[in-house]
């Protein structure tokens, strides 16, 4: 079984600053996909990044980009030039290079606050 | 990108009563949906695998006979809660991916807050 831990339950960064979001994850599986859903008051999840397992190179995505550290299992969020609407919760997510990528184990969470 | 619909947004039951959630995917077919739980402020929490035209799969923990799982178009899940108590008072949420993102992204419904009273 697979497990995903997001040690920060709250953050808060100012509006055009740089923040990161820590996850690590556990899993006995060799391959596999990792990804950042935000979700935002709505509660309508998006997904903001997604990390192949067997791709060293870090994903980026505009102001997005992950640090993956696969031996050490850690998955990191880092925004950009903060904006308002960042403000959500974001969620690391795991699924099995054998399953859909719509079969995520999640992480709990680390709610974000962009302010002025 | 891919539309997955989730229908009702919320809904208020009386205790002891069935409620029935929709999940639908409009623009593409879906053989497997999933179905999460998520409590207030919360993570989600996989519920069970809904497999078109066979029995749905469920995780441990997850009363199958609580929560009744239909997937009978490539289309359409549905999630019956049975028999609804205030403890199944919860966020909703189900998942897709079309055939050709299957490992790429999951595409969510907006989600059914469910009020048992």
């Amino acid at each position: 079984a697979q497990t995903v831990t997001q040690s920060q339950p709250e953050m808060s960064v100012q509006e055009a600053e740089t923040v990161t979001l820590s996850c690590t994850y556990d899993t006995s599986e060799s391959n596999y996909y990792l990804f950042w859903y935000k979700q935002p008051p709505s509660r309508q999840m998006i997904l903001v990044i997604r990390q192949e397992a067997y791709k060293q190179q870090n994903a980026t995505e505009n102001r997005f980009s992950v640090n993956f550290q696969k031996a050490a299992k850690s998955f990191s969020l880092k925004i950009s030039d903060s904006q308002l609407g960042d403000t959500a919760m974001y969620f690391c997510a795991f699924a099995t290079d054998t399953g859909t990528a719509s079969k995520l184990t999640f992480g709990t969470g680390t709610r974000l606050q962009v302010t002025l | 990108g891919a539309v997955v619909s989730q229908h009702p947004s919320w809904v208020i039951c009386k205790s002891g009563t069935s409620v029935k959630i929709e999940c639908r995917s409009l623009d593409f077919q879906a053989t497997t949906m999933f179905w999460y739980r998520q409590f207030p402020k919360q993570s989600l929490m996989l519920m069970a695998t809904s497999n078109e035209g066979s029995k749905a799969t469920y995780e441990q923990g997850v009363e199958k006979d609580k929560f009744l799982i239909n997937h009978a178009s490539l289309t359409l899940s549905t999630l019956t809660v049975t028999s609804a108590h205030p403890e199944d008072s919860s966020f909703y949420i189900c998942s897709a991916s079309p055939h050709g993102h299957l490992n790429t992204e999951a595409f969510f419904g907006q989600g059914t807050r469910l009020t048992v009273v």
